[in-house]
C-alpha cells in the first residue's frame, strides 16, 4: 500500500534551518508528485510547493522562494524539504502529499512538528 | 487571507443538510480548475473529500458531493452524522501564483 513516513519533530532555534524528510514506498516513486503543505496551530492549509520526482524539478510558493529547498534521493525514495532562516511564525506541522498538478493529495505524510523556539 | 474563502464554521442537527461554500478568483476556479476538498479531523492530516469537482474516492460516502459554478464551489454534506464533525477545506490551483491555493477551513459543528 501507498506510504509516506516522515521524520521526527525537531525543535530549531531562531535562525537556523531544518530538513524533514518523507520516506515514499508502495507505489512507482516517478510517477507522482510531491507537495509540501504546513498548517501552524489552530490554523488552515499553506501550500509550500511541489517536487517533481521525475527530474527534480521543483515549484516553490512565492511566501517561501529564497528559504526553500526541495530535494531527493531516488535510492531510498524519499523527498526532503529544507526550510532555512527560521522564524518563530515558522512553528508548524509539516506534511509531505502524493498528488498532481491538479490533482488532489490523496495519500499525506503523518506530519512532522517543527517547533521554532529560542 | 487565504486566497479561497470559505465560512469559518456551519453548524446542522443530525440529519440535517448543511452546505460549505468556497469563493475563488479568475485564476484559479474562475479560470476552470477543478477544486478538491478535504477533511481534516484533528490532530490526523487531511484526507481527500472530493475531487476534480464532483469525484467521490472509493469510501467516501455518497452524503458528501460537490459542485461548481463560476468562480466557486461547495461541499454538500446531507443527512449529517456526529462523525462528520470536522475541519474542511477546499483547494484548487491559482494560475498566476503557479500553485495550489486552499481556502481558510470550515468547521461543522454536528448539533
Amino acid at each position: 500500500q501507498v506510504q509516506l513516513v516522515q521524520s521526527g519533530a525537531e525543535v530549531k532555534k531562531p535562525g537556523a534551518s531544518v530538513k524533514v524528510s518523507c520516506k515514499t514506498s508502495g507505489y512507482s516513486f516517478t510517477d507522482y508528485y510531491i507537495h509540501w503543505v504546513r498548517q501552524a496551530p489552530g490554523q488552515g492549509l499553506d501550500w509550500m510547493g511541489i517536487f517533481n520526482p521525475s527530474g527534480g524539478g521543483t515549484t516553490y510558493a512565492h511566501n517561501f522562494k529564497g528559504r526553500i529547498t526541495m530535494t531527493w534521493d531516488s535510492s531510498t525514495t524519499t523527498v526532503f524539504m529544507e526550510l532555512s532562516s527560521l522564524k518563530f511564525e515558522d512553528t508548524a506541522v509539516y506534511y509531505c502529499a502524493r498528488g498532481g498538478t491538479y490533482a488532489p493529495a490523496t495519500h499525506w505524510g503523518q506530519g512532522t512538528l517543527v517547533t521554532v523556539s529560542s | 487571507q487565504s486566497v479561497l474563502t470559505q465560512p469559518p464554521s456551519v453548524s446542522g442537527a443530525p440529519g440535517q443538510k448543511v452546505t460549505i461554500s468556497c469563493t475563488g478568483g479568475t485564476s484559479n476556479i474562475g479560470a476552470g480548475y477543478e477544486v478538491n476538498w478535504y477533511q481534516q479531523v484533528p490532530g490526523r492530516a487531511p484526507q481527500v473529500l472530493i475531487s476534480r469537482d464532483n469525484n467521490r474516492p472509493s469510501g467516501v460516502p455518497d452524503r458528501f458531493s460537490g459542485s461548481k459554478s463560476g468562480s466557486s464551489a461547495s461541499l454538500a454534506i446531507t443527512g449529517l452524522q456526529a462523525e462528520d464533525e470536522a475541519e474542511y477545506y477546499c483547494q484548487s490551483y491559482d494560475t498566476s501564483l503557479s500553485g495550489w491555493v486552499f481556502g481558510g477551513g470550515t468547521k461543522v459543528t454536528v448539533l
